[in-house]
């Protein structure tokens, strides 16, 4: 019930291509979905966020598209870039009191030059 | 402005030394979780704090595992007896109040044990 699970384990894509990442939640209470992106040497950061009152948000290249009745959620990254090259990590949390994620398992996208 | 503190950022001991990592949070944030970061298992949440307080360990995987938050200003997190398999990054986040929800990451400490 409080998994996420996400794929694929780790993505190729050529410059100017577009990256989606996959996740799947079971716990329907879950009602904050965020994206994570780490570099290699630091901690993840927060990339960008939904709540399942919106079916998607963009913000520059980066969309989350959002499927409250499949229980599903994804990342694309429009025009991808070297400089996107990084792992990253969907989640789910609670709002109601202290935000307590459970982050998938992680996607390592490459961006080929 | 500083980030979450962590330190040290590399540790490298045998098995059953202890080991504590420690954490600054970022000034003014109420919340504090410890990670831990592993390929096989992804991020998992070990345990958080809300004013300083405990509010769920369950992520603690043994009671070789314990922490602490003595202060707004300051984490540890003490193996003892450390193991093999607990060789990971561990992460310390912070958060602040409210429902912005952010989680603002350390740089990690990444501990082997031989």
């Amino acid at each position: 019930q409080q998994q996420v699970k996400q794929s694929p384990q780790s993505l190729i894509v050529q410059k100017g291509g577009i990256s989606i990442i996959n996740c799947a939640y079971e716990n329907t209470a879950f009602d904050y979905f965020p994206w994570y992106q780490q570099f290699p040497g630091k901690g993840p950061a927060l990339l960008i966020a939904i709540r399942p009152d919106v079916s998607e948000k963009k913000e520059g290249r980066f969309t989350i598209s959002f499927n409250k009745s499949a229980k599903q959620f994804s990342l694309h990254i429009m025009d991808s870039q070297p400089g996107d090259s990084a792992t990253y990590f969907c989640a789910a949390s609670l709002t109601s009191g202290t935000y307590k994620y459970i982050f998938g398992t992680g996607t390592r996208l490459k961006v080929l030059a | 402005d500083a980030g979450v503190i962590q330190s040290p950022r590399h540790e490298v001991t045998e098995m059953g030394q202890e080991v504590t990592l420690r954490c600054k949070p970022i000034s003014g944030h109420n919340s504090l979780f410890w990670y831990r970061q592993t390929m096989m298992r992804g991020l998992e949440l070990l345990i958080y704090f809300n004013n300083n307080v405990p509010i769920d360990d369950s992520g603690m995987p043994e009671d070789r595992f314990s922490a602490k938050m003595p202060n707004a200003s300051f984490s540890t997190l003490k193996i003892q007896p450390s193991e093999p398999r607990d060789s990971a990054v561990y992460f310390c986040a912070s958060s602040l109040p409210g429902l912005t929800g952010e989680l603002f990451f350390g740089e990690g400490s990444r501990l082997t044990v031989l």
